[in-house]
């Protein structure tokens, strides 16, 4: 098992160009989870996933968009990358509830 | 006022001492408590949940104290690769909610 898989690990984009996070998780996971982490401060919740074709905004949804049309793929779109997307975004999946998180290696943006 | 709140350090402890973290959440409604672990730009993994019974796990200790909505985390004979910042998490309705962490840094 590769666990939570992302791409790509590091990126740099220019003001207003778009890009999709990827995300991948071979446990068979309903339960998927992206969050950002800027440095010194926690985990924010950006979106989740219950499932395959449910998606919900979590406590800093703007200026990003999720789809979930398969139980193994969670991608993230910035469609105008901002500065203030500049982030260390963690993809994580959940077997149900009271289960562990499995978090992916993350992806660090950077928009200059 | 924040989901969760946590003295963010740092506590810089020598080889073998016993250092305590603290943490308290907003919402009582929370449902569970966990303490994760992260090293320098990697991702969190897992170090234990965390029960009202408190639960142990070698030389990691948690408690809950659900009416007073703290949750502690003690570690008894500190190693230099306990050196690392530890998030306190609480899950409510699916959603996880992380505090800033707390930095710890073992000295041989």
């Amino acid at each position: 098992n590769a666990g939570v898989t992302q791409t790509p690990k590091f990126r740099i984009l220019k003001i207003g160009q778009s890009m999709t996070l990827q995300c991948a998780q071979d446990m068979n996971h309903n339960y998927m989870y992206w969050y950002r982490q800027d440095p010194g401060m926690g985990l924010k919740l950006i979106y989740y996933s219950v499932g395959a074709g449910i998606t919900d905004k979590g406590e800093v949804p703007n200026g990003y968009n999720v789809s979930r049309s398969t139980t193994e793929y969670f991608p993230l779109r910035l469609e105008l990358a901002a500065p203030s997307q500049t982030s260390v975004y963690f993809c994580a999946s959940l077997g149900g509830p009271g289960e562990t998180q499995y978090f992916g290696p993350g992806t660090r943006l950077l928009v200059l | 006022r924040k989901e969760v709140e946590q003295d963010p350090g740092p506590f810089n402890v020598p080889e073998g001492a016993t250092v305590a973290f603290n943490c308290t959440y907003s919402n009582s409604a929370s449902q569970s408590f966990f303490w994760y672990r992260q090293d320098c730009r990697k991702e969190p993994k897992l170090l234990m949940s965390v029960y009202s019974s408190g639960n142990e796990d070698g030389r990691f200790t948690a408690q809950l104290n659900r009416a007073s909505q703290y949750i502690s985390l003690l570690i008894r004979d500190s190693k230099l690769s306990d050196s690392a910042t530890y998030l306190c998490v609480v899950n409510r309705r699916n959603q996880f909610y992380f505090g800033t962490g707390t930095s710890l840094t073992v000295i041989p």
